[in-house]
């Protein structure tokens, strides 16, 4: 079964950097579109970003354009989210997802990992 | 950029049909998705599409869309129906995915 497990949270100070990776077995990882979605503390749900199945297309959100970078390994079945000059409004659990499609008019999240801490703090 | 707009709380007693709304301009040009995420865990895609249900998903969950309001429907609810409920739309005037700010829905 599809199966995702983030890895790479922790403490970081204010104007740090940190790499999340999110391991993925269980389908045809290349097939499907991935994201990123943090959650901060008794808050909602943020999409941050969403890549290609082919690495090639990226989307980000405003509040972290210019700071945080997606990509894939598809070799590896990985996605990873690089994350620089971080801020203490950046702390929140970080999800990866999959996305599925209906005829790219429209993308949802069918399968999400678990989460991983990041806590931006001096 | 697209805003979507939820209750902050809803509550019903068992048995009884709680309906979770997701409010946003012309809503219903889009394709809706709702999530179930109880305290602690990661998010559960409980409907697709407006109003299909992924495999494993109870029939008494059910989606519509219509105008300027999506609804998520849950019928017959039980205890175990307790969390926060997020609609998501992906805004194709901006290739970005947006989410409701989530609705909890209490079991009296």
């Amino acid at each position: 079964q599809v199966q995702l497990a983030e890895s790479g949270g922790g403490l970081v100070k204010p104007g740090g950097s940190l790499t999340l990776s999110c391991a993925a077995t269980g389908f045809s990882f290349s097939d499907h579109y991935m994201a990123w979605i943090r959650q901060a503390p008794g808050r909602g749900l943020e999409w941050i970003s969403s890549v290609s199945g082919s690495g090639n297309v990226k989307y980000i959100a405003d509040s972290v354009e210019g700071r945080f970078t997606i990509f894939r390994d598809n070799a590896k079945n990985s996605l990873h989210l690089q994350m620089h000059n971080l801020r203490v409004d950046d702390t929140a659990v970080y999800y990866c997802a999959r996305e599925s499609s209906r005829a790219a008019v429209t993308f949802w999240f069918d399968s999400w990992g678990q989460g991983t801490l990041v806590t931006v703090s001096s | 950029s697209y805003v979507l707009t939820q209750s902050p709380s809803v509550s019903v007693a068992p048995g009884q049909t709680a309906r979770i709304t997701c409010g946003g301009d012309k809503i219903g040009s889009k394709s809706v998705h709702w999530y179930q995420q109880k305290p602690g865990q990661a998010p559960v895609l409980v409907v697709y599409d407006d109003t299909d249900r992924p495999s494993g998903i109870p029939e008494r969950f059910s989606g519509s869309n219509f105008e300027n309001t999506a609804t998520l429907t849950i019928t017959r609810v039980e205890a175990g129906d307790e969390a926060d409920y997020l609609c998501q739309v992906w805004d194709f005037n901006t290739d970005r995915r947006v989410f409701g700010g989530g609705t909890k829905l209490t079991v009296l």
